[in-house]
Formats: C-alpha cells, sequence, structure tokens
C-alpha cells in the first residue's frame, strides 16, 4: 500500500504563534505533495505544490509568506502556517501520488488547526 | 482557472436505493478520480479513468467517464449503510498532477 504520516492530528495554538504540520510518505518517495485545506463540510482547497527541492508552488490568493512550505527530502514535506489567526482554523490536509493508476493519490489523516 | 462541479450537494437514500452523483469540469482532463471521505476522515482512493468513454466497476460502484472527457458519474446500486460518507470527484489536466476536486456529495442511508 501507500501510506503518509501526518501530524499533529490536532494543535491548538494563540493567534499570532506559528504551527508546523508534516507530512511524511512512509513506504514511498514522494517527489511531490499537495497541500489541501478544507472547511467544515467543504471540498478541499489546492493550497500549493511541494517539490522536492524546489520552491513550491502557490495556488492564486494562496499567501505563500502565511502558509511556508518547505520539501526537503523526498519523504518530508512540511506546511507552517506563521503568525496564524483565527480565520486560519481549519483542516489541513497533504496528499501524495504514490504513481501507478491503481494508487491514485494518497492522503495523510488530516490536521485539525484551531487558533484562539 | 480549471473548475470541477459536482453535484447534488446531499442526498439521503432508503437503504437498498440507488444513489448517483455527478461531475463536470470547465476544462478537458487528463484524468478523473473519484474519492470517498467518511465523517472525520480523510479521502481515500476509489478509483481512477483516463480513458475517453471508459466505465469501470467495483462491486456495487460504476464509474463513467464521459466521451468529451469533461464529465463522469458514479452510480452506486442498492446502497448499505457502508456507503455513508462524502463523494468526491478529482479532476486532473495537463503534466502538473494537480487534483482539482468537486464540491462533493454527501450521501445518506437509511437503515
Amino acid at each position: 500500500g501507500a501510506v503518509v504520516s501526518q501530524h499533529p492530528s490536532r494543535v491548538i495554538c494563540k493567534s499570532g504563534t506559528s504551527v508546523k504540520i508534516e507530512c511524511r510518505s512512509l513506504d514511498f518517495q514522494a517527489t511531490t505533495m499537495f497541500w489541501y485545506r478544507q472547511f467544515p463540510k467543504k471540498s478541499l482547497m489546492l493550497m500549493a505544490t511541494s517539490n522536492e527541492g524546489s520552491k513550491a508552488t502557490y495556488e492564486q490568493g494562496v499567501e505563500k509568506d502565511k502558509f511556508l512550505i518547505n520539501h526537503a527530502s523526498l519523504t518530508l514535506s512540511t506546511l507552517t502556517v506563521t503568525s496564524a489567526h483565527p480565520e486560519d482554523s481549519s483542516f489541513y490536509i497533504c496528499s501524495a501520488p504514490k504513481g501507478g493508476a491503481d494508487y491514485g493519490y494518497t492522503f495523510g489523516s488530516g490536521t485539525r488547526l484551531t487558533v484562539v | 482557472g480549471q473548475q470541477v462541479m459536482q453535484i447534488p450537494q446531499y442526498q439521503h437514500v432508503q437503504e437498498g436505493e440507488d444513489f448517483t452523483t455527478y461531475c463536470n469540469s470547465s476544462t478537458t482532463l487528463s484524468n478523473i478520480q473519484w474519492y470517498k471521505q467518511r465523517p472525520g476522515g480523510h479521502p481515500v482512493f476509489l478509483i481512477q479513468l483516463v480513458k475517453s468513454g471508459e466505465v469501470k466497476k467495483q462491486k456495487r460502484l460504476t464509474f463513467q467517464f464521459g466521451e468529451a472527457k469533461k464529465n463522469s458519474s458514479l452510480h452506486i446500486t442498492a446502497t448499505q449503510t457502508t456507503d455513508v460518507g462524502t463523494y468526491f470527484c478529482a479532476g486532473s489536466s495537463g503534466n502538473t498532477g494537480k487534483l482539482i476536486f468537486g464540491q462533493g456529495t454527501t450521501l445518506q442511508v437509511k437503515p
């Protein structure tokens, strides 16, 4: 199978602080990871594409200075929400393609961020 | 930019009834994928369709990809309570690998 481990699963932080979310591909190498944000009962909004060894590509409207993405190795991508505010509270989830039509994209279990 | 529209947003059915969700893209897709997300969970890959007019089946689930590769559907025959969840289609075009998700259809099944 293909497994992407994401943590933390839940985090509560104070306004103005930064939070780092990690995604690791456990049994395959992920040269690319995708970061999504999901609001309650809503769809997944693509935020950015994380590429190993190069800069992330951000979708229109996503602040790259606020959502810092690093993809330092073939198995690890991180998303740091900087200077978090209550409006950043959301469900953040990463995904990576393992390759092959039978696998699709494997998602992490998601991180529920609450900014108070 | 590319948009993927999915309807209906919600569907309540009696156990044993059929269910269908439809997906339309504003652009021609290179492939379309379907995912299921249970409440509180993360999306889980169901299937990928690549060819124009392709039809694939997984037990009670039938997936179709339109001839123009701009629309798709998922049909569940004789729903069961285990089918409860939100079904998303996700389209990919070009070679970026980016998946653009539809809004999802949340299925409730009454026993």
